[in-house]
């Protein structure tokens, strides 16, 4: 069956520190992947997907097939970061798209 | 932009009423929406999957007959919890997919807070 397990429900660090949020995934065929932000009182939006291997914000995530991985890294953080991170998986059923999600990590930046 | 509004943002009723929530793309067609829920410090749960024109998918466990999902349009979804009681209360998220997306994402709206009494 299809999951996303992110272990860590918060992680507290200072500013200028390094961040990564872990996302593991479990998925017979080919993932796409997803990295979810909820800033307080926001709705929830879109960081960044593996596919478009992009830097949004200065996070970065790589997809490791071997390890089943998507863990989010910034290598300082900022106050502005904090926010709770939610890494969803994208796969098709029924002929549709759907999207899950793990149980998120808040991140709490310090400053 | 694209915006997906829901309606109400918050409600509360007697236990055994019935409460519609609507979802609107505000500035884009979604074939597709999705409705989760959300509960405390929990994370999002896939309740269904809502297709323009065609019945709902519904994610295993999920009552079809509880929660009534009508996708009538590009642009409006809405999920009636009927005969609601105090364990139907929680945080029901939805989000609309672009008719014409490349990218996959989703749009969420606002989230509509239940509180069943």
């Amino acid at each position: 069956a299809q999951r996303v397990t992110q272990p860590e429900k918060l992680l507290s660090v200072f500013k200028g520190a390094p961040v990564e949020l872990k996302c593991n995934y479990s998925y017979s065929g080919s993932p796409e992947l997803f990295w979810y932000v909820q800033y307080s009182r926001q709705r929830l939006q879109l960081l960044l997907r593996h596919i478009s291997r992009e830097s949004i914000k200065g996070f970065t995530a790589d997809l490791n097939k071997g390890e089943t991985s998507f863990h989010l890294k910034k290598p300082f953080a900022q106050e502005e970061d904090s926010a709770m991170y939610y890494c969803a998986l994208s796969f098709r059923s029924y002929n549709t798209d759907k999207l899950i999600f793990g149980t998120g990590t808040r991140l709490q930046v310090f400053p | 932009g694209a915006v997906v509004s829901q309606h109400p943002s918050w409600v509360i009723c007697k236990s055994g009423t019935s409460v519609k929530i609507e979802c609107r793309s505000l500035d884009f067609q979604a074939t597709t929406m999705f409705w989760y829920r959300q509960f405390p410090k929990q994370s999002l749960m896939l309740m269904a999957t809502s297709n323009e024109g065609s019945k709902a998918t519904y994610e295993q466990g999920v009552e079809k007959d509880k929660f009534l999902i009508n996708h009538a349009s590009l642009t409006l979804s809405t999920l009636t919890v009927t005969s609601a009681h105090p364990e139907d209360s929680s945080f029901y998220i939805c989000s609309a997919r672009k008719r014409i997306s490349n990218t996959g994402e989703l749009f969420f709206g606002e989230g509509s807070r239940l509180t069943v009494l």
